[in-house]
């Protein structure tokens, strides 16, 4: 049991370059996250998946797509990435209660 | 709009002494509010409070729910060096329904 894995863990780009995070969670959750943290910050919400087939702009959208492909699986897209976007990015899955389990995080830094 | 407040933004605490962290929130359809503990990698949680829950302690660690006054503090008594991360506080779900609002967190270092 794994929990909820993502992949890169590190990443570097340059500005304008695209790129995909995945992440996948083997505990059969409905709903699935995306946040970002910046130092002092905070967790901000990206997109967030209800369930599958549905997602939803979270408090910071702007730059950023997903796609909820399964129950197991939720991906973040940056179509064409900006320095401001450099930011540690966690998914998180939780069922019907509201506690949120974490995955380990992926640091990008886009130059 | 959904909130959350954290305070103190840092603390510094010798070993042995004990610490209260304090949470605010004000939130849409306010359900639950959660603890989490994260120390240089994801957040791990600690604790969810909810109307039928408002008090909960584990070990060391111990957090009680103000419904009324809109708040939450997490206690942590004989503090260890291993205590010494950042706490999150997030209150749920606002007006998405499903989300949950983080305030930006208490560093807690605890010295030797």
């Amino acid at each position: 049991n794994a929990g909820v894995t993502q992949t890169p863990k590190f990443q570097v780009l340059k500005t304008g370059q695209s790129m995909t995070l995945q992440c996948a969670q083997d505990m059969n959750h409905n709903s699935m996250y995306w946040y970002r943290q910046d130092p002092g910050m905070g967790l901000r919400l990206i997109y967030y998946s209800a369930s599958e087939g549905t997602t939803d702009k979270g408090e910071v959208p702007n730059g950023y797509n997903v796609s909820r492909l399964n129950k197991r699986e939720f991906s973040l897209r940056l179509e064409s990435a900006a320095p401001s976007q450099t930011s540690v990015y966690f998914c998180a899955s939780s069922a019907l209660t509201d506690t949120q389990y974490f995955g380990p995080g992926t640091r990008l830094t886009v130059l | 709009e959904d909130k959350v407040v954290q305070s103190p933004l840092s603390l510094v605490v010798h070993e042995g002494d004990t610490v209260t962290l304090n949470c605010s929130y004000e939130v849409t359809n306010f359900r639950s509010l959660l603890w989490y503990k994260q120390e240089k990698k994801a957040p791990t949680f600690l604790f969810m409070l909810t109307s039928s829950g408002i008090e909960k302690k584990s070990g060391r660690l111990s957090s009680i729910l103000d419904k009324k006054e809109l708040s939450s503090i997490l206690n942590i008594t004989a503090t260890q060096t291993g205590d010494s991360a950042i706490y999150l506080c997030a209150a749920g779900p606002g007006n998405s329904g499903y989300a949950l609002n983080f305030g930006k967190g208490t560093s807690l270092l605890v010295t030797p």
